[in-house]
Formats: C-alpha cells, structure tokens, sequence
C-alpha cells in the first residue's frame, strides 16, 4: 500500500530533551516536507527536500533540523524541545514540488 | 511570498444543505497550483483537487465542486446536498511554480453537517 509513515504518532517529553521524528514513503517520491499545524493558524511548512541531500526551510524552521539522505527518509529532529513546539506535526511526499502532496498520519507532540 | 485567505472560520449548516467554502490567494507567480484538503475528525489529510493556473475549467467530482476564477484569485469549493460525513476541517493550499515549491496553507474551514 502506498503511504507515507510517522514514528511515534504521539509523544509527551520535557523541554530540552532531544527528539527525532521519522518519516518514510514508500512511493519514490522526491519531494518530501514537514509541517505543524496549529490552531486558527493552519499547516506552515517547516522544512522540504526536493531531492537526497537538497533541504530548503520553510516558513517556520527554527528549532527544527532535517536531514535527507535516502529517497524514503526524512526525519524531524528537535535538538531542544520548548513548549512552543507542541502541535501536531505532518510528513508529506510528493512526486516533485509541484506535483499532489499526500500526507502521513501526523504526530501529536506535547513539550512540558 | 504567497497567501492564502480562508476567511470562513466555521460553517454549520442541516443535512442536504448546499455550502461553499471561499478560498482567495495571492501571488507574484503567473504559474501555480492550488490544492483542497480535507481534514476529517480523525485527524488525517485527504487530498482532493490539484489545479493548475492554466486550466480555468470548473470541475465537478460527485457532489464536489470547484469555481477557480482567476480574475478574482479565488477558488471556491461547494458541497452539494451535504452529509454528516462532510462534517471536517477544509484546507486550501497553493503552491507556485518555480525552484521554491513552498505550499502554503490557508486557515482552514471547518465545517459541521448537522443531521
């Protein structure tokens, strides 16, 4: 089945505490993005790669590292978590930029 | 820089009711494409529609519908003779067409189909 995947798709942690969230997409899409969505505000895009090894920042991209070094791949790093950071947070995959986005299943973050 | 304008925050509307959601975008870009998501009580993200600038037609798609009018920067989404299962949160998104692939969301609608 087609999909793109979150890990873990709910985590409670303290501020500070280094986390990683993993994206992977099974289609061979090269375009890949992370976004948080936000009451009233929306999803804002956080960061994107049009390729292996090409990452771009989006419209929030503080606090927040990727990396894309397989295809399949992209992880959200937060290397300090702050409470400003809880959402709820959305991998996406595309053939290529502008082509249909499709989006994994989200994960709820909780910074304390 | 682009935008996306969803001014409608809630629409309630009974079963069987007609509703339009209005979606208004700006860009610099004379090629660009815009999205409708929907985004049902479970959380996920289902695409829709993708259109791209060029192709002003309206489609329809069962009992979906959308009206992209250049002239205006709108692309309007109407549900017609909606249901309880429409009830969900109605994102626009646009993305321009250059070497910046940013997609950028509106607000959201969220939209409640009372039985």
């Amino acid at each position: 089945e087609a999909q793109v995947t979150q890990n873990p798709r709910y985590l409670i942690t303290v501020t500070g505490k280094k986390l990683t969230v993993t994206c992977s997409q099974n289609m061979n899409h090269e375009y890949m993005s992370w976004y948080r969505q936000d009451p009233g505000l929306g999803l804002r895009q956080i960061y994107y790669s049009m390729n292996v090894e090409v990452t771009d920042k989006g419209d929030v991209p503080e606090g927040y590292k990727v990396s894309r070094k397989e295809k399949r791949n992209f992880p959200l790093i937060l290397e300090s978590p702050s409470p400003n950071q809880t959402s709820l947070y959305f991998c996406a995959s595309g053939r290529e930029g502008r082509e249909t986005q499709y989006f994994g299943p989200g994960t709820r973050l909780l910074v304390l | 820089a682009q935008k996306v304008t969803q001014a409608q925050t809630e629409i309630s509307v009974v079963e069987k009711e007609d509703v339009t959601l209005d979606c208004v975008y700006e860009t610099r870009d004379t090629t660009y494409y815009l999205f409708w998501y929907k985004q049902p009580p479970s959380g996920e993200l289902v695409f829709l529609i993708r259109r791209n600038s060029f192709d002003e037609q309206n489609e329809i798609s069962g009992r979906y519908s959308w009206n992209f009018q250049k002239s205006t920067s709108s692309f309007n989404f109407t549900i017609t003779a909606s249901q309880v299962v429409d009830s969900a949160v109605y994102f626009c998104a646009l993305t321009p067409d250059s070497n910046d692939y940013k997609l950028s969301f509106g607000a959201g609608t969220t939209v409640t189909v009372r039985a």
